[in-house]
């Protein structure tokens, strides 16, 4: 079954590590990725995303996601997350050549960062 | 600017009873979608509107949800009669149009629980 897949549920990090949530994806073709991400209390919202051009996609607060085609992934990172960046994380993604905005979720990934 | 309101933040209700939720989108915004977000899972699209149109209800269980834009601004989400099963966060996102490259805005959500 075509759907988006979030390799790690819960990661717990210390300030100053670096991070890399990983995505995968199993739709062919044209995608459009995204990641979303829910601050504690917080609405989710959009934090980066990737419709065509250079695969490495810069967002907000230092995060950057890699797409790679050939993996069917795109992965989020972060080379020193802070205590803010406890969040849950969502990858996205809007299969077809069309946008219609309808974003299929991952399951998301928790992410806890300890001071 | 005012974000996507929903109310009520929170509902409790016993399994065959029924409950509304509603939402009002960021002024301009076109088009709405709601999501329901089981624990532990990411949204899942029940239903887009553009305007006041239906664009796709494919996920919505008909036989119990209903949705409706009347004016193209407010939406309601109805469940009748409410099973266990949908113990949920239902959030409310919109969007200028369906082409606005999957960035969404979304409501902080209704969490419904169904005892």
């Amino acid at each position: 079954a075509q759907s988006v897949s979030q390799h790690n549920h819960h990661v717990i990090l210390s300030e100053a590590a670096s991070l890399e949530l990983g995505c995968n994806y199993s739709y062919g073709g044209t995608v459009n990725l995204f990641w979303y991400v829910q601050y504690p209390g917080q609405h989710l919202q959009l934090l980066l995303k990737y419709f065509s051009g250079d695969p490495l996609v810069k967002g907000i607060k230092g995060f950057e996601a890699e797409f790679i085609k050939s993996k069917f992934s795109f992965n989020l990172r972060k080379p020193s997350v802070q205590w803010s960046d406890t969040a849950e994380y969502f990858c996205a993604v809007i299969p077809g050549s069309s946008n219609t905005g309808k974003l299929i979720f991952g399951q998301g990934t928790t992410l806890q960062v300890k001071p | 600017e005012a974000g996507v309101a929903q109310s009520p933040r929170y509902k409790i209700i016993e399994k065959r009873q029924s409950v509304a939720f509603w939402c009002n989108p960021i002024s301009g915004h076109a088009t709405l979608y709601w999501y329901q977000q089981i624990l532990g899972q990411g949204p899942k699209l029940l239903i887009q509107f553009q305007n006041n149109g239906v664009v796709d209800d494919s996920q919505l269980p008909k036989d119990r949800f209903s949705a409706e834009r009347l004016k193209g601004v407010d939406s309601t989400l109805k469940i009748q009669p409410a099973k266990l099963e949908d113990s949920a966060v239902y959030l409310c996102a919109t969007a200028t149009s369906p082409e606005n490259t999957g960035e969404l805005f979304f409501g902080e959500g209704s969490r419904l629980t169904v005892l």
